[in-house]
């Protein structure tokens, strides 16, 4: 049983695309976070939500707590931004839950 | 930016022996965290670790494992005695207020393999 769902699981998108990244999950949050994990395996945090909007740069992360949906998006992509990206939400208690993520190639 | 880091990058070790991975959190953090990555599946959860005591543990981190911060900087993972399933990239993250309140701050990784 998987708490955190995300999909799709690979994407492939010509350079300055927009590009989205779904992520559901299942059980009770306090936050949720998007992070990045580069060819080589280092992570990258993006954005902790807990609720609304936040945008850094071409990076946009929405969560709607109602439904237990966020979304990742990328304008404008470029090569890059190819990497994987991972949804994970945590409860109060400090607990994890990971998504498999969502591996991108943006093309030239 | 401030860095997390964690040594040795590497480590091979052979099955039942302990090893200990380390953690230097940015220095004015307040929370750790381990995560595993086994090669080619998700990352998962290990341990959260607030004011020199385990918060939350995963189903994964039982009597083998053990967490500590012996000298007020270092941040350790110890497996008591390595089994081949516990060869995983092996990531430390920190926060300063909690990982509800901001984003997380991840070490580079040890990957381990055991023989």
């Amino acid at each position: 049983k998987n708490e955190v769902e995300q999909s799709p699981q690979n994407l492939t998108a010509q350079e300055g695309e927009f590009i989205t990244i779904n992520c559901s999950y299942s059980v009770g949050i306090s936050a949720l976070h998007w992070l990045q994990q580069h060819p080589g395996g280092g992570i990258v945090s993006l954005f902790m939500l807990s609720s609304g909007k936040k945008k850094h740069g071409r990076l946009i992360a929405t969560i709607n707590i109602q439904e237990k949906h966020s979304s990742l998006h990328i304008t404008a992509s470029h090569p890059r931004d190819s990497a994987v990206y991972i949804c994970a939400v945590t409860n109060t208690g400090n607990q994890f839950y990971f998504g498999t993520g969502t591996s991108l190639t943006v093309i030239p | 930016e401030p860095e997390v880091t964690q040594t040795p990058s590497h480590q091979v070790t052979q099955m039942g022996q302990e090893v200990i991975l380390r953690c230097v959190p940015i220095s004015n953090h307040l929370y750790f965290y381990w995560y595993r990555q086994i090669l080619g599946q998700k990352v998962e959860f290990l341990v959260s670790f607030y004011n020199n005591e385990i918060s939350e543990k995963s189903e994964i981190f039982d009597d083998q494992f053990s967490v500590e911060r012996p000298d007020g900087s270092n941040f350790t993972l110890k497996i008591r005695s390595t089994k081949l399933e516990d060869s995983a990239m092996y990531f430390c993250a920190t926060t300063g207020r909690g990982n509800i309140k901001e984003k997380l701050f991840f070490g580079s990784g040890t990957q381990l393999s055991v023989l």
